[in-house]
């Protein structure tokens, strides 16, 4: 059965410490992993697509790494503003409509 | 560009009631998703469209109807609420569900009692 998993649940930092979060999954036939933030109250808000092991992308404060078998979304020196859920999100399958199959979410409280 | 915008942000049933949640995109994107959120579980897939008149059932598909009669609009009905359906709906859109990123609306919350 197909399924993603992130670690932590939650998870506090003070502001400027470094950390990352992980998301694992078992798909077969991975053809994207998605790294969503949502806000309290908000919808989802899109932050990266990789497509294969070894790729990276950089936003901010924000690095996503991506393996066979899990992704990692590296936060350096982060600010107050970076506290947020961050969803990740595995799509396999054949055809371009095949459905995203969504982590529970890493709740992020970064303290001044 | 609105984006998405669902209406509406709040909403209490009693048990047995019916109601439509509304969703709208003005992007022209092909793709149009329901989800629902619960604590711990995650977004899981309600219905989805892969464009006007073309509907398929997603992983938590029963209680829920949905239709698409136009590119911009994607209406999820319930038609009979129960307190299981006590949750925290999104709509999304995006032009494929490949490598496309998706576009969210603001969610509704939905209690039934």
């Amino acid at each position: 059965e197909d399924q993603v998993t992130q670690s932590p649940e939650a998870l506090r930092l003070q502001e400027g410490e470094s950390s990352s979060l992980n998301c694992s999954y078992t798909v077969s036939g991975l053809r994207g992993l998605f790294w969503y933030r949502q806000d309290p109250g908000k919808g989802p808000e899109f932050l990266f697509t990789l497509y294969s092991a070894g790729e990276e992308k950089e936003k901010e404060r924000l690095k996503a790494t991506l393996t066979k078998k899990e992704s990692f979304l590296h936060i350096t020196a982060p600010k107050p503003e970076d506290s947020a859920t961050y969803l990740c999100a595995v799509q396999a399958g054949k055809t371009s409509y095949d459905k995203v199959i969504f982590g529970p979410g890493t709740s992020l409280s970064v303290i001044p | 560009n609105a984006g998405v915008t669902q209406t509406p942000k709040f909403q209490v049933l009693k048990t047995g009631q019916s109601m439509t949640l509304q969703c709208a995109q003005d992007m022209n994107h092909e793709y149009m998703s329901w989800y629902r959120q619960d604590p711990g579980m995650g977004l899981r897939l309600i219905h989805y469209s892969v464009g006007a008149g073309i509907t398929d059932q997603g992983e938590v598909p029963n209680g829920y109807n949905v239709s698409r009669s136009t590119t911009e609009d994607f209406p999820l009905r319930l038609l009979s609420a129960a307190p299981s359906q006590t949750s925290v709906y999104f709509c999304a859109s995006s032009l494929g569900t490949g490598s496309t990123e998706a576009f969210f609306g603001q969610g509704t919350r939905l209690t039934v009692v």
